[in-house]
């Protein structure tokens, strides 16, 4: 069974930093890409980040770019974001997700978010 | 950056019924589209993707279509379950992109 459980969210102040935090199981890890996706309080749904298998490709919204960092242990199955300079706007449930691979082993970085976590919320402010 | 809209943003519908939900992209993606829903306090699941294909686990009585840009999702016979909010998104380029959502309630 899947499983995917982020860590790491709280309150901060604008300016500050977070560092989120997704361990997972269940799954190869290394062969998935895995993404970051957020919805802030009664809004829909946004994607915010995602990293390739190797780790040697990353991708961001313009909303995030320069200020938040993608990143994962392939040896410790998990994923990472690093939230900085952070905004009221940036309050928001953030939810991990696992990317796809077709039956044949076929992995694409560019993909659905197959599984979620259940998330783990950030709240900026003064 | 590939706007995704979907309509309509509430969907009113009795248990048993037939739902229609659609999605236009503001650009070609091919058939990379996937469709999820939200309940209340939980995270998204996966129902669709490919514009057509059930995710694991997903009932027959979702089913999704493709005409050009344009997208439906069906839900053949709701059932209590299916009461919940419907994305659309894209992962044909990046940014990948969600509509804004179709909230499907009970008439």
């Amino acid at each position: 069974e899947v499983q995917l459980l982020e860590s790491g969210g709280g309150f901060v102040q604008p300016g500050g930093s977070l560092r989120l935090s997704c361990a997972a199981s269940g799954f190869t890890f290394s062969s998935y890409a895995m993404h970051w996706v957020r919805q802030a309080p009664g809004k829909g749904l946004e994607w915010v980040s995602t990293i390739s298998n190797s780790g040697d490709s990353t991708y961001y919204a313009d909303s995030v770019r320069g200020r938040f960092t993608i990143s994962r242990d392939n040896s410790d199955n998990t994923l990472y974001l690093q939230l900085n300079s952070l905004r009221a706007e940036d309050t928001a449930v953030y939810y991990c997700a696992n990317g796809y691979c077709t039956t044949n082993g076929v992995c694409y970085t560019k993909s659905i978010q197959h599984y979620w976590g259940q998330g783990t919320l950030v709240t900026v402010s003064s | 950056e590939i706007v995704m809209t979907q309509s309509p943003a509430t969907l009113s519908v009795s248990p048993g019924e037939r739902a229609t939900l659609s999605c236009r992209a503001s650009q070609s993606i091919r058939s990379n589209l996937a469709w999820y829903h939200q309940k209340p306090g939980q995270a998204p699941r996966l129902l669709i993707y490919g514009a057509s294909t059930r995710a694991t686990g997903v009932p027959a009585r979702f089913s999704g279509f493709a005409s050009g840009t344009e997208f439906t999702l069906t839900i053949s016979s709701l059932q209590s379950e299916d009461f919940a909010v419907y994305y659309c998104q894209q992962y044909d380029n990046w940014p990948l992109t969600f509509g804004g959502g179709t909230k499907v309630e009970i008439k």
